[in-house]
């Protein structure tokens, strides 16, 4: 078993859905959580940082962490077609420790 | 601007020879790492640098080496002893202590013919 599941997808919405993507974890130590938008072609780049658990909102984005579930989610409102990328969850122990990586969810927003 | 650039974006290489891909950061961050990307899988490391004149194995070095000489740089080569060497790379940077966010490049794209 992978220390951190992601479904790959992919997932199709129509523009303006709500998106929900997620991941669950086995390492109850992890305690950084961090959703990563990777565009085609494209390093990933970071777009929520979240410490233990709890939500997070950035604009159309929200981040939760059920740290008793091993379960994190990112929620995307009001989704436009620019939003379609993979979003790839990573997590650590401690912010010196390597990441641990998701597959990534390929995310398709229609116009 | 500040930045990671990774060179060539493509290459095309036959079996059994070696390549190296390069990787410059103006960030002047201390960290640095290589990652691989295949397709339906999360980043694997490769090799990390948490300083110049050091740096150690990840999960998949086998048939990998890297050098980090120099604060800006961390080149990969690829041997011919990876088994199966056609992949995304990915090489990153970050501030050691921090929140552990990782600054990518935009990849090298390597295929063995």
């Amino acid at each position: 078993q992978k220390e951190v599941e992601q479904d790959p997808g992919p997932l199709s919405v129509p523009e303006g859905a709500i998106v929900s993507l997620n991941c669950t974890y086995s390492n109850s130590a992890f305690q950084y959580f961090m959703w990563y938008r990777q565009y085609s072609r494209k390093g990933p780049e970071l777009l929520m940082y979240t410490y233990s658990s709890g939500n997070k909102e950035d604009g159309r984005f929200t981040a939760q962490v059920d740290k008793s579930s091993k379960y994190i989610s990112l929620f995307i409102r009001d989704s436009q077609p620019s939003d379609s990328a993979t979003y790839l969850c990573a997590m650590s122990e401690d912010s010196n420790y390597q990441l641990i990586w998701g597959a990534g969810t390929k995310l398709i927003i229609k116009p | 601007d500040g930045g990671i650039t990774q060179s060539p974006k493509y290459l095309f290489r036959k079996e059994g020879q070696n390549v190296t891909l390069s990787c410059e950061q103006n960030l002047n961050h201390d960290a640095m790492y290589w990652y691989r990307q295949d397709p339906g899988q999360g980043l694997r490391l490769i090799y990390y640098s948490q300083i110049v004149n050091d740096f150690q194995k990840g999960d998949i070095a086998e048939g990998y080496s890297v050098s980090r000489e120099k604060k800006e740089s961390f080149p990969l080569t690829v041997t011919s002893a990876q088994k199966n060497p056609t992949a995304f790379y990915l090489c990153a940077s970050s501030v050691p202590g921090g929140s552990g966010e990782l600054f990518f490049g935009e990849g090298s794209r390597l295929t063995v013919l």
